[in-house]
């Protein structure tokens, strides 16, 4: 079982839908990341979260350290959100720091 | 520039051959990560540099890649011999500080295709 696991894997819908992209871990985290990679591959950090929510525009991203569990939130959803979604858990321990990755959620918006 | 930069943007090797991949963290940034990419597949964690050690090198596949920086800035991936199987997109990031109180957002570069034939 991997230590971070998404949901769905693959997401289509219309514009204008709200978007909602699971994430739960099973390790202790110091830090949750949303990345957006784009499909030309770049990678961008959405979020990085430890507690409570977090909103930027029309991203919202919330966690819950009891549940382990993060979501990732998207309103009024637009062509250009397409791409993957990947939720990452970033762990420190004695001064290693690494982060684990979800196998990504591919989101595609129709017009 | 502002961002991060990585180099070469594509490299073509044969098997076999020694690779050497190049970041250029953001100026300032303490924390520096590899990652690799290989197709279809996820975002896989090989080593992380906080200055210029690595506390911990067991994200490293094999002991054909070595990665070392130097003067806190750039960071070299080595991977010799390489293999059909080494080939991947190889991605770096840099972050600002890294505390287990203060994490700080990764900054990525658009990262280094490579291909063994």
């Amino acid at each position: 079982k991997n230590e971070v696991e998404q949901s769905p894997q693959n997401l289509t819908a219309q514009e204008g839908e709200f978007i909602t992209i699971n994430c739960s871990y099973s390790v202790g985290i110091s830090a949750l990341h949303w990345l957006q990679q784009h499909p030309g591959g770049g990678i961008v950090s959405l979020f990085m979260l430890s507690s409570g929510k977090k909103k930027h525009g029309r991203l919202i991203a919330t966690i819950n350290i009891q549940e382990k569990h993060s979501s990732l939130h998207i309103t009024a959803s637009h062509p250009r959100d397409s791409a993957v979604y990947i939720c990452a858990a970033h762990i420190s321990n004695f001064g290693n720091e690494k982060l684990t990755f979800g196998t990504g959620t591919r989101l595609t918006i129709i017009p | 520039g502002a961002g991060v930069s990585q180099s070469p943007s594509n490299k073509v090797t044969e098997k076999g051959k020694d690779v050497e991949l190049r970041c250029d963290p953001i100026s300032g940034h303490t924390a520096l990560y590899w990652y690799r990419q290989s197709l279809g597949q996820g975002l896989e964690f090989l080593i992380y540099f906080q200055g210029n050690s690595a506390p911990d090198k067991s994200g490293l596949p094999s002991d054909r890649f070595s990665a070392e920086r130097t003067g806190g800035s750039v960071s070299t991936l080595t991977i010799q011999r390489t293999q059909q199987e080494d080939s991947a997109v190889y991605l770096c990031a840099s972050s600002l500080v890294i505390t287990e109180l203060s994490n700080q957002p990764q900054h990525f570069g658009d990262g280094t295709r490579l291909s063994i034939l």
